[in-house]
């Protein structure tokens, strides 16, 4: 596609249940990225892949939190049992092996009631 | 996790005024960026620094890469309202393999009142 997509734009869940969040790198782009940004702060860095595989996950802040990349395209971050800290814009950047610039898709607003 | 120091964390200024904001760190990075975000976006790119000591301009926009390389500035000249919006900066580092770690500083909001 023409940049990153991420889906949904904005969901809002009750506290305790799973949410999963979707990104779709741009075409071609063999790194994707995960970050966390909350309301008034700068972005927070959750996971990273190369292809399919996540040689940094240090950044997710505890297990309730999972990613997977399938067919080195789309990637779906995964946040169980949410709590309301959990509200933030999720955003998801790809980069390509040739150029180290990470284009980042608009974001989904995750919102824990 | 560790972020960068930036300020001011907000500006109101005037149409055609120039604007400053600068980011230090206490690590010395391999690349320092400075991007924008608009409401309901994500973060674009709008300089790249490489080498401690680069002065690099995108058309009003100046940035330097501080000898140190633990810190860096961003300079608008003759803000418009179009500059609206949260400016970050991030320092780089390479993981290898074609992929690279971001750190970024918390922002700083831009206000421009015409």
């Amino acid at each position: 596609g023409a940049g990153v997509s991420q889906s949904p734009s904005n969901k809002v869940t009750e506290k305790g249940k799973d949410v999963e969040l979707r990104c779709d790198p741009i075409s071609g782009h063999t790194a994707l990225y995960w970050y966390r940004q909350r309301l008034g702060q700068g972005l927070e860095f959750l996971i990273y892949f190369q292809g399919n595989s996540a040689p940094d996950k240090s950044g997710l802040p505890s297990d309730r939190f999972s990613a997977e990349r399938t067919g080195e395209s789309v990637s779906t971050l995964t946040i169980q049992r949410t709590q309301q800290e959990d509200s933030a814009v999720y955003l998801c950047a790809s980069s390509s092996g040739q150029s180290e610039t990470q284009y980042f898709g608009p974001g989904t607003r995750l919102l824990v009631l | 996790g560790q972020q960068l120091n930036q300020s001011p964390q907000s500006m109101f200024i005037q149409e055609g005024e120039d604007v400053s904001m600068n980011c230090t760190s206490s690590s010395i990075f391999n690349t320092w960026l400075w991007y924008k975000q608009e409401p309901g976006e994500g973060p674009v790119l709008l300089i790249a620094l490489y080498k401690a000591g680069e002065l690099t301009s995108n058309g009003r926009l100046t940035a330097q890469f501080g000898i140190t390389r633990k810190d860096s500035f961003l300079n608008i000249s003759a803000s418009i309202p179009s500059d609206v919006g949260i400016y970050f900066c991030a320092g780089q580092r390479p993981y290898g393999a074609g992929s690279y770690q971001l750190t970024f500083g918390k922002g700083t909001k831009l206000s421009v009142i015409p």
